[in-house]
């Protein structure tokens, strides 16, 4: 089966850094995807890891330990447009979709 | 570039009646399509998805079915809709099965 668990809600502080974490059981693994999703609109591509280590992008990097079934997102120089929910999703070999975790609320705070 | 449409943005139906979404993506062609639906604070279930015109797969059984009639359209329907089929649809699009999903602007859909 595919199992995927991230923390429901974290608050941050404006201008600091935070990291979202995400472990996942899954039979398999080829890849894993982090989204971004604003209340009420359709996820954004955030993401993409399928060999370890950490891909940097901007003020967002995502990391990730195949071994220990681990990923997480950091966030840095933290705006308040960043409150969101952060979805992780992996794709598993034969199947041809994601699983998404139930995602990550973040609140960021003045 | 490419672009994915869904339509309407939000709908009210009344138990019983039929349903229709429908999606369509531009700028590529013969995209993998995926149907989604997220419940409030939930994460996405996946319903359908499709690799190419004709070619549907279903997830999980439920009361809604999926077409694609042509390469770039999915559509989402259902005869009768329950109570239980009110959240928020997502249609998205890839290029590969490796590749990122993107996300259409979802449909808000509630049953009364």
């Amino acid at each position: 089966g595919q199992n995927i668990d991230q923390p429901t809600e974290m608050t941050a502080t404006e201008g600091a850094i935070v990291q979202i974490n995400c472990t996942y059981q899954t039979s398999g693994f080829n890849g894993l995807f982090w989204y971004q999703q604003h209340a009420g609109e359709a996820p954004t591509f955030l993401s993409y890891n399928v060999l370890d280590g950490l891909e940097e992008k901007g003020r967002f990097s995502s990391f990730l330990s195949r071994s220990k079934g681990y990923s997480y997102l950091l966030l840095k120089e933290l705006q308040m447009k960043d409150s969101a929910s952060y979805l992780c999703a992996v794709r598993a070999p034969g199947r041809r979709a994601l699983t998404f975790g139930s995602g990550t609320r973040l609140q960021v705070q003045p | 570039s490419q672009t994915i449409h869904q339509w309407p943005a939000t709908l009210v139906q009344p138990v019983g009646s039929p349903l229709s979404l429908e999606c369509t993506v531009e700028g590529t062609s013969n995209p993998n399509l995926y149907w989604y639906r997220q419940a409030a604070g939930r994460g996405l279930q996946l319903l359908f998805y499709s690799v190419g015109i004709g070619q549907i797969s279903s997830e999980v059984p439920q009361n809604l079915s999926a077409s694609r009639p042509q390469d770039r359209q999915f559509i989402l329907s259902s005869k009768k809709l329950l109570l239980s089929d009110s959240g928020f649809y997502l249609c998205a699009w890839s290029v590969g099965e490796d590749q990122p999903q993107h996300f259409g602007d979802g449909t808000r859909l509630s049953i009364l």
